[in-house]
C-alpha cells in the first residue's frame, strides 16, 4: 500500500518559534508537495520539489522554506511561526515526470498546526 | 488565466438517488483532470482522472466522471449515493506550469 506519512497530526506552537513539519513517502516518487488548506480557500501550494535538493515556490511561499535532502523526505519549515499560519498542512507525492502532469498525487493525513 | 470552478459549495442528495458534483475548468492545451475526496480530518484520496481517450472515466467507490471538451467540464457522478459518500470533493486540473490547479471543493451530504 502506498504511503505518505506526516510526522504529526496535531501541533501547537508559540508565535516566533521555528517549526518543522516532516513528510516521508515510501513510493520512490520524484515529486513532493506542501499545501495548506483553509476553509473556503481550498488547497494552496506552498512549495514543491521534483528532485532531491530541488525546490520551486508555489503560490504562497512567504514565511516558509523547504528542504529535500533525500528523495523520500520533504520538510516544511516555518522560520518564525505566526498566528496567520494556523492551518491544516498537507503533504503529497506523485510519481513520474516533471511536476505532476498526468500522475495522481498521494496525500498524507495532514498536520493541524495551531500557532498561539 | 487558468482556473477550476466548482460552482456549488454544498450538494445535498438522498441516499439511493444519483449524485452529481460539478466542475468546470479553463486551461490552455489538453487538460489532465482529477477528482479527489476528503473525509473529515483526513488527507485527500484520489478518485479518478482523465488523461485521454474515452470521455467517461470510472474510478473508486463506484464514482465516474464525464469529460466534456466543448463545455470544458468534468462532472463527478454516481448512480446511487450512499451515506458514506458524505465528504468534501475536490476537482483539479494540471496547469501548464507544472502545478495542479484546484477547485475550492464541494461538500456532499447524503441524507439517509
Amino acid at each position: 500500500d502506498v504511503k505518505v506519512t506526516q510526522s504529526s497530526r496535531y501541533l501547537v506552537k508559540r508565535t516566533g518559534e521555528k517549526v518543522f513539519l516532516e513528510c516521508v513517502q515510501d513510493m520512490d516518487h520524484e515529486n513532493m508537495f506542501w499545501y495548506r488548506q483553509d476553509p473556503g480557500l481550498g488547497l494552496r501550494l506552498i512549495y514543491f520539489s521534483y528532485d532531491v535538493k530541488m525546490k520551486e515556490k508555489g503560490d504562497i511561499p512567504e514565511g516558509y522554506s523547504v528542504s529535500r535532502e533525500k528523495k523520500e523526505r520533504f520538510s516544511l519549515i516555518l522560520e518564525s511561526a505566526s498566528t496567520n499560519q494556523t492551518s491544516m498542512y498537507l503533504c503529497a507525492s506523485s510519481g513520474t515526470g516533471v511536476g505532476h502532469m498526468n500522475t495522481e498525487a498521494f496525500f498524507g493525513q495532514g498536520t493541524r498546526l495551531t500557532v498561539v | 488565466a487558468q482556473s477550476v470552478a466548482q460552482p456549488e459549495d454544498q450538494v445535498n442528495v438522498a441516499e439511493g438517488n444519483p449524485l452529481t458534483v460539478k466542475c468546470t475548468y479553463s486551461v490552455s492545451g489538453n487538460p489532465y483532470l482529477f477528482w479527489y475526496v476528503q473525509y473529515p480530518n483526513r488527507g485527500l484520496q484520489f478518485l479518478l482522472k482523465y488523461i485521454t481517450g474515452d470521455n467517461l472515466v470510472k474510478g473508486s467507490y463506484g464514482f465516474e466522471a464525464e469529460f466534456n471538451k466543448s463545455q470544458t467540464s468534468f462532472h463527478l457522478k454516481k448512480p446511487s449515493a450512499l451515506v458514506s459518500d458524505s465528504a468534501l470533493y475536490f476537482c483539479a486540473v494540471n496547469g501548464n506550469n507544472r502545478k495542479l490547479i484546484w477547485g475550492l471543493g464541494t461538500s456532499l451530504a447524503v441524507n439517509p
